[in-house]
């Protein structure tokens, strides 16, 4: 049982290139999400989904798109990277319970633009 | 508007005493608040949570407590240990699937 893996781990790009992040969990979670992590700014939810097909924006959406084709995997698209990109990327998964939706992470991707 | 807030960016502690984390928050309509704990290059863990209807919860040597009134809540280490240090996130939950989270406290236990 991997739980929420990611890839890849590291990636540097240049401005203007564009890439895709992928989380998979194995836990038939039926909600996923994907963070930011900046220095001072905690966890930011960037787009999550809650259930396959269905996707929505969060707190930080512009610059990134997003895809849930199945129920297992959750991708996170740069079209276009600006160095404001520049971060720790969080992809998470959760399912509801009595206590609420606790979320799962995975061990994030450092991604650099330049 | 920032909905949960954890005012020190960091706090340090000798092994052995107690740690004590705080969170404020704004939000009237969370439902329960979580605790997760992250190490260096890893991703956050789930470490404790409470339920807005309780004041306190314990597991083992971390304890959180809730002051609704306030709109206040900590957590607590006792005895700490070197291997607590980490950066400790608080986050809010409610009726959504979505969690708000606080910007992290960094804990360090020295030796």
């Amino acid at each position: 049982n991997a739980g929420v893996t990611q890839t890849p781990k590291f990636r540097v790009l240049k401005t203007g290139q564009s890439m895709t992040l992928l989380c998979a969990q194995d836990m038939n979670h039926e909600y996923m999400y994907w963070y930011r992590q900046d220095p001072g700014m905690g966890l930011r939810l960037i787009h999550y989904s809650v259930g396959e097909g269905t996707t929505a924006k969060g707190e930080v959406p512009d610059g990134y798109n997003v895809s849930r084709l199945k129920k297992q995997n959750f991708l996170l698209g740069l079209e276009s990277a600006a160095p404001s990109q520049t971060s720790v990327y969080f992809c998470a998964s959760s399912f509801r319970h009595p206590g609420g939706y606790e979320q799962y992470f995975g061990p994030g991707t450092r991604l650099t633009v330049t | 508007d920032q909905q949960v807030k954890q005012n020190s960016p960091s706090l340090s502690v000798q092994e052995g005493r107690i740690s004590i984390l705080n969170c404020d928050y704004t939000n009237s309509m969370f439902d329960y608040f979580l605790w997760y704990k992250k190490y260096p290059a890893e991703g956050p863990t789930f470490l404790i949570s409470i339920s807005s209807i309780k004041d306190k919860n314990e597991d083992g040597r971390f304890t959180v407590f809730l002051n609704k009134s306030a709109k206040h809540l900590s957590l607590h280490i006792v005895p700490s240990q070197p291997g607590d240090s980490a950066v400790y996130f608080c986050a809010g939950g409610g009726a959504t699937n979505k969690l708000i989270f606080g910007t992290g406290t960094l804990l360090a236990v020295q030796p």
